[in-house]
């Protein structure tokens, strides 16, 4: 059971727009920022939003985040297919001494 | 060019213990905090230790706490990830990653190519 809760699965046709979802708590969502990671089948994660809603140079625009409270979103306009992939959110969380969690992924199957 | 760059593929009997490493390169080893995540089999990112080359300064997560040991070697510009006592549960592909400025930003903006790690009587 990870701390942030995702939707295991999300689909969508090319051109679509497609958003998952990432519930936390004040101890973590609530309190810092969030960050998405992208992992193409077979090989290491990217990141692909930083800090609710930013995006690392070589990231295109149609993809965006945000985040209210406690929970926070990542939106892929104009689906392609080479976006199907898992989406991972992260942040960090203060509880105990700090440490970092993971939201369980969201497997991204374009249609 | 910022690179990670881990040690290769392991396989090991339960009880053994294991070291895995990961050489940082392209940047100022000591000015970032350097940690691991692990992937288990078919199944989502664990994270579990972050250092501080500078200091030695270490978070660990609570599910991972006790159960290994992260360390850095600042001359050779590597991190480390030990195991005193292997379990089949710890089967899993182990990703080093370079944090982002500070900690409570959660940005990993570097990601090593993975180490996995087989535990296997």
């Amino acid at each position: 059971q990870s701390v942030l809760t995702q939707p295991p699965s999300a689909s969508g046709t090319p051109g679509q727009r497609v958003t998952i979802s990432c519930s936390g708590s004040s101890s973590n969502i609530g309190s810092f920022p969030v960050n998405w990671y992208r992992q193409l089948p077979g090989m290491a994660p990217k990141l692909l939003i930083y800090r609710n809603n930013q995006r690392p140079s070589g990231v295109p625009a149609r993809f965006s985040g945000s985040k209210s409270g406690t929970s926070a979103s990542l939106a892929i306009s104009g689906l392609q297919s080479e976006d199907e992939a898992d989406y991972y959110c992260a942040a960090w969380d203060d509880s105990l001494n700090g440490f970092c969690v993971f939201g369980g992924g969201t497997k991204l199957t374009v249609l | 060019e910022v690179q990670l760059v881990q040690s290769g593929a392991e396989v090991k009997k339960p009880g053994e213990s294991l070291k895995i490493s990961c050489k940082g390169s392209g940047y100022s080893f000591v000015s970032y905090w350097i940690g691991w995540v692990r992937q288990m089999p078919g199944k989502g990112l664990e994270w579990m230790a972050i250092i501080y080359p500078g200091d030695s300064d270490t978070r660990y997560s609570p599910s991972f706490q006790g159960q290994v040991t992260i360390s850095v070697d600042k001359f050779i510009n590597t991190a480390h990830l030990q195991w005193s006592s292997l379990k089949a549960s710890d089967t899993a592909m182990y990703y080093c990653v370079r944090v982002g400025i500070i900690p409570a930003d959660g940005v990993y903006d570097y990601w090593g190519q993975g180490t996995l790690v087989t535990v296997s009587s």
